[in-house]
């Protein structure tokens, strides 16, 4: 089966930008997660879908960061405006329901010049 | 809330030689234990899980161990070949959220 496909593998942008991040989780997986991995650190949950609909978002910074599931299946993380600290490869995850195991897309590198 | 450690932050061993990484967690009230890899630039994969009620589990060379009482885990590795080169990190899912909180990782090269 095909795995979690995530775009752009790189972005580059300057502090005060916005950036969108993409992410296609198998096929059947109902959960997906985004996560944030800081140079040197594990990664942190950031937003957890079930289907189309928010499951936990308790460590999203709401005041610069949203995400979207519109159909239950594709999703996009963005920031608006983006600061230095935002700097970090975002990560894409996927599990069926009820299943603990998560398969993980290669991430995107963000950049904040 | 829970926090992760893991120690040693890097490891260079050469090839053949036997190790031991390891996880220390501060609430014990925990669901599971997972060990996952990570290649650069690439996501994580899942190695081992261990379910709260689990002493340890085996995976090829790869043996986890879980010790709830002491807040610990350990990540065994037999006879490591370069092919092992990675980041481990542990991740641990308490009684209390649905989700994992990570350690930072132990970053392992095996030198041929």
């Amino acid at each position: 089966e095909a795995g979690v496909a995530q775009s752009p593998r790189y972005k580059i942008i300057e502090k005060r930008q916005s950036v969108a991040f993409w992410c296609n989780p198998i096929s059947g997986h109902a959960t997906l997660y985004w996560y944030q991995q800081i140079l040197g650190q594990g990664p942190k949950l950031l937003i957890q879908f079930q289907n189309n609909g928010v499951v936990d978002d308790s460590q999203l910074p709401k005041d610069r960061f949203s995400a979207e599931r519109l159909k239950g299946v594709d999703s996009t993380l963005k920031i608006q405006p983006a600061k230095l600290e935002d700097s970090a490869v975002y990560l894409c995850a996927s599990s069926r329901p009820g299943r603990v195991k998560q398969y993980f897309g290669p991430g995107t590198r963000l950049t904040v010049t | 809330k829970q926090e992760v450690t893991q120690i040693p932050a890097a490891l260079s061993v050469p090839e053949g030689e036997n190790l031991v990484l390891n996880c220390s967690f501060t609430d014990s009230a925990i669901y599971n234990l997972q060990w996952f890899r990570q290649d650069p630039g690439k996501g994580l994969t899942s190695l081992l899980l261990i379910q709260s009620s689990q002493r340890e589990q085996t995976s090829g060379r790869l043996n986890a161990s879980l010790d709830k009482s002491s807040g610990r885990s350990t990540l065994y590795i037999a006879a490591s070949q370069p092919g092992d080169s990675a980041t481990y990190l542990c991740a641990v899912r308490d009684n209390y959220g649905q989700n994992f909180v990570f350690g930072p990782g132990t970053r392992l090269s095996v030198l041929p």
